[in-house]
């Protein structure tokens, strides 16, 4: 059973970058079936996809978040990682990792999520 | 990106069907619709993919439907453990998603 882990500090000072990590296990991150998403909910709002990794290489994110967005992959610890650059209180949110297959577009494996708090 | 539209809440009692609404032109471009179920604090669950298909261990009292630029989650024979958020999200091209805004539903 694939299962997805966040980890990360729970508290980042407003103008920092957050940095979270994602680690896989049941399942190789290798796999060029799948792209391994981050996507948050900010506290009394819905949903957001941040952004995408496929491949490994290949990295897609949201037009809105792009100019502060970096995802990366480390196929030697089956983890994937999230960078998030001159966080602002807006970025407070709960962060997910997830998968969904090529071609499906559908989230099918979600971690558990980590809250994330931007604040001096 | 392209804007989901949902609306923010619908109630029903026990034993009665509701359907969530979710309205945008990446639906009408793409034929990818997802549905999801979230309890506060717990990982939001895929329930429908694929507009109308059922992941496995999926409740068939939930269905969902496509009919032009709006998608429609329809939940039967409500029950308590139904009260949650529900989401939908959509392909919207250059491999994005797109997350509606969500629909809180309340089992009265």
């Amino acid at each position: 059973q694939l299962q997805l882990q966040e980890s990360g500090p729970g508290l980042v000072r407003p103008s920092e970058t957050l940095s979270l990590i994602c680690t896989v296990s049941g399942g190789s991150i290798s796999t060029r079936t799948y792209y391994w998403d981050w996507i948050r909910q900010s506290p009394g709002k819905g949903l957001e996809w941040i952004g995408s990794l496929y491949n490994s290489v290949n990295s897609y994110y949201n037009p809105s978040l792009k100019s502060r967005v970096t995802m990366s992959v480390d196929t030697s610890k089956n983890q994937f990682s999230l960078n998030l650059s001159s966080v602002t209180a807006a970025d407070t949110a709960v962060y997910y990792c997830g998968r969904h297959q090529y071609g499906v577009w559908s989230v099918d494996y979600w971690g558990q999520g980590a809250l994330v708090t931007v604040s001096s | 990106q392209s804007a989901l539209t949902q609306p923010a809440s619908v109630s029903g009692s026990p034993g009665q069907s509701i359907t969530i609404s979710c309205t945008g032109t990446i639906i009408g471009n793409y034929n990818l619709v997802s549905w999801y179920q979230h309890h506060p604090g717990k990982a939001p669950k895929l329930m429908i993919y694929e507009n109308n298909k059922w992941p496995s261990g999926v409740s068939n009292r939930f269905s969902g439907s496509k009919s032009g630029d709006t998608a429609s989650l329809t939940i039967s024979g409500l029950q308590g453990e139904d009260e949650a958020d529900y989401y939908c999200c959509s392909y919207g091209g250059v491999s994005t998603l797109v997350f509606g805004g969500g629909t809180k539903l309340t089992v009265l």
